[in-house]
């Protein structure tokens, strides 16, 4: 079962334009994380916010963490057509055995960005 | 540099054959999970094991099992491939524990006709 949904689904900008997506994730979580995954290649790391943090950035990215509302948010600024992608958002999947590093991974937010 | 590199990128086999997707990472790292992903479904856990020798399923580990004899090398065999097991499989390690990323390789498309 997935613990994250990303929305929206697929996301088309212009260069130039902010990218937002949204996570939601259903249990209580220790981190959530954001992977980012070019056509047809492996999953690349890009963020881990923790739950007691509410904002991270990392050069063009932004991600903010609330869980109250159990959602996240990733923003990237200034988009370029090598942000075109798709993001997932992880949540690591078992409180209980939180030091094996399961991890739970949304459908993924596709997002193209054209010149 | 973390590498995870995975034995073939494109693979075709017949129903019924048996299937070795391997996995080889170089940076020590205690986890190592088998992930297959299918459009509109995300990544789901099929395997993973967090020491040598030991492994625990994942979502859907049915029609798969594993094999982790060294710590850098994690196989995921398919017992009798079924067209319904076509698929991208990715390969993935970390650190042991909660906060730490994994890092992925390029990943097995798999064919079963």
């Amino acid at each position: 079962s997935q613990q994250g949904e990303e929305d929206p689904q697929a996301l088309s900008i212009q260069e130039g334009e902010n990218a937002t997506m949204n996570c939601s994730y259903k249990t209580s979580i220790n981190n959530l994380q954001w992977y980012r995954q070019n056509s047809g290649r492996g999953l690349v790391h890009l963020i881990l916010i923790r739950s007691n943090e509410r904002e991270k950035h990392s050069g063009r990215l932004r991600v903010t963490l609330d869980t109250s509302k159990k959602s996240s948010s990733l923003l990237i600024t200034a988009s370029r057509a090598a942000d075109t992608a798709s993001y997932f958002c992880a949540t690591d999947a078992d409180m209980t055995t939180d030091s094996w590093g399961k991890l739970q991974f949304g459908a993924g937010t596709q997002v193209v960005v054209t010149p | 540099d973390v590498k995870v590199t995975q034995s073939s990128r494109y693979l075709v086999k017949r129903t019924g054959e048996k299937v070795f997707l391997e996995c080889v990472q170089d940076m020590d790292h205690e986890n190592m999970f088998w992930y297959r992903q299918d459009p509109g479904l995300g990544l789901r856990l099929i395997y993973f094991s967090y020491d040598v020798k030991m492994k625990e399923k994942g979502d859907i580990p049915e029609g798969y099992s594993v094999s982790r004899e060294k710590k850098e090398r994690f196989s995921l065999i398919l017992e009798s491939a079924s067209t319904n097991q076509t698929s991208m499989y990715l390969c993935a390690s970390s650190l042991r524990g909660a906060t730490y990323e994994q890092y992925f390789g390029p990943g097995t498309r798999l064919t079963v006709t």
